[in-house]
């Protein structure tokens, strides 16, 4: 199994581009999640999503979208790219209930110029 | 406001000798309480997670502490190898729904040879 990857590594977007940030699991987790850190601070939880079709905001979802098409993908896209946006994005998936323990892909870093 | 505060921010300590890291947090109710290990450029990963009725628990030479009546939590390293270098994130779930997670910014560990 890959768990969970995550495309690209790295970006460097303008101020007003837009963008989407892949993300990909094979473990057939119901559960995908979509964070931001910023340096100092804990994750932050962008959107989450509980199976395909149903997704919902998290802490701090303004700037960004999603789509649950299927279980195994779950994008987050960008418009309008914005300074603030400037982070590293992870996305992370799970199984319902068991030991609630989420998986997490490398990360995308992300620089907003 | 449910809060996690982690010290110290950051650690050097030589290869070979212990330390403990702390956690204390705000957030009630309370779930359960996990630590995550982030190396540097990658997701986090999951060391344990502790439940409100767990005092300790441990995954090789990690052992976490949990007191629900002070609202505390550690995480002990014993005989540190240079692989231990990491930031290390204590995570508290509360009651609600799957953004229920509130994340500690961390503890960045440096064991030099």
């Amino acid at each position: 199994n890959a768990g969970v990857t995550q495309t690209p590594k790295f970006r460097i977007l303008k101020i007003g581009q837009s963008m989407t940030l892949q993300c990909a699991q094979d473990m057939n987790h119901n559960y995908m999640y979509w964070y931001r850190q910023d340096p100092g601070m804990g994750l932050k939880l962008i959107y989450y999503s509980v199976g395909a079709g149903i997704t919902d905001k998290g802490e701090v979802p303004n700037g960004y979208n999603v789509s649950r098409s299927t279980t195994e993908d779950f994008p987050l896209r960008l418009e309008l790219a914005a300074p603030s946006q400037t982070s590293v994005y992870f996305c992370a998936s799970r199984l319902t209930g068991g030991a609630d323990e989420q998986y997490f892909g490398p990360g995308t870093r992300l620089t907003v110029t | 406001k449910n809060q996690v505060e982690q010290s110290p921010q950051s650690l050097i300590i030589l290869e070979g000798k212990n330390c403990t890291l702390q956690c204390n947090y705000t957030v009630s109710p309370f779930s359960n309480l996990r630590w995550y290990k982030q190396d540097t450029g990658r997701g986090p990963v999951s060391l344990t997670i502790m439940t409100f009725s767990e005092n300790t628990k441990s995954n090789g030479r990690y052992t976490a502490t949990l007191d629900a009546d002070t609202k505390q939590s550690s995480l002990h390293i014993t005989a540190s190898q240079l692989s231990d270098s990491a930031s290390y994130i204590c995570v508290v779930r509360g009651p609600g729904g799957n953004y229920q997670l509130i994340w500690g910014a961390g503890t960045k560990l440096i064991i030099k040879p």
